[in-house]
């Protein structure tokens, strides 16, 4: 049972590059979301999906999209990276309801 | 909107001594409490997690968290802290089952030998 998995584990982008995290799970969660991750900042939530089609913005969504068009899927893609895009970036899924979060591994996103 | 409120970002005890870790949420309606914790270089795995019922619940590794809706609180506790309990801690609110899960900033828990 492979759980949530993000790839790539690390990156290294220029200033105005775009790509996407990936991130996938294996579990039949409904809900999946993504976080950023800073020094003294806690967790905080990007974006979020309760179901396949249906996503939603969350604490700091700018510069940030995401689709889910399955269950299993929910990729992150920078439009155009900027320094304050370095960060670790965590995907979750969980239930609905009351049921724990499980987290990927994290990826760490280097924006130079 | 709801949010966690950590009140401490570093705490430092000493080995076999007791700890709490505090949480304060802000929130008009009934929520779904979670704490979870971030060993060094890792990924988050849940602690404990309050849904209704009994106030004071119980997790992993001794620790346990009471929760007090008159104060919108949910502190952690552990009576005797280990070197392995060194680790980041997260508390985090969810307002019903179709919401998204806000976290706090975080606690560094610091064991002194």
């Amino acid at each position: 049972n492979a759980g949530v998995t993000q790839t790539p584990k690390f990156q290294v982008l220029k200033t105005g590059q775009s790509m996407t995290l990936q991130c996938a799970q294996d579990m039949n969660h409904e809900y999946m979301s993504w976080y950023r991750q800073d020094p003294g900042m806690g967790l905080r939530l990007i974006h979020y999906s309760v179901g396949a089609g249906i996503t939603d913005q969350g604490e700091v969504p700018n510069g940030y999209n995401v689709s889910r068009s399955t269950t299993e899927d929910f990729p992150l893609r920078l439009l155009s990276a900027a320094p304050s895009q370095t960060s670790v970036y965590f995907c979750a899924s969980s239930r609905l309801g009351t049921d724990e979060q499980y987290f990927g591994p994290g990826t760490r996103l280097t924006v130079t | 909107a709801q949010s966690v409120t950590q009140l401490d970002s570093q705490v430092p005890v000493f080995e076999e001594a007791p700890v709490e870790l505090r949480c304060n949420y802000s929130s008009s309606v009934s929520v779904y409490l979670f704490w979870y914790v971030q060993y060094p270089n890792q990924g988050l795995q849940l602690l404990l997690k309050y849904l209704s019922g009994s106030t004071l619940v119980k997790g992993i590794n001794g620790f346990e968290a009471e929760f007090n809706k008159s104060q919108t609180s949910f502190h952690l506790r552990k009576p005797s802290v280990h070197i392995s309990d060194t680790a980041e801690y997260f508390c985090a609110v969810r307002l019903n089952r179709d919401d998204k899960i806000i976290f706090g900033k975080g606690t560094r828990l610091h064991i002194l030998p």
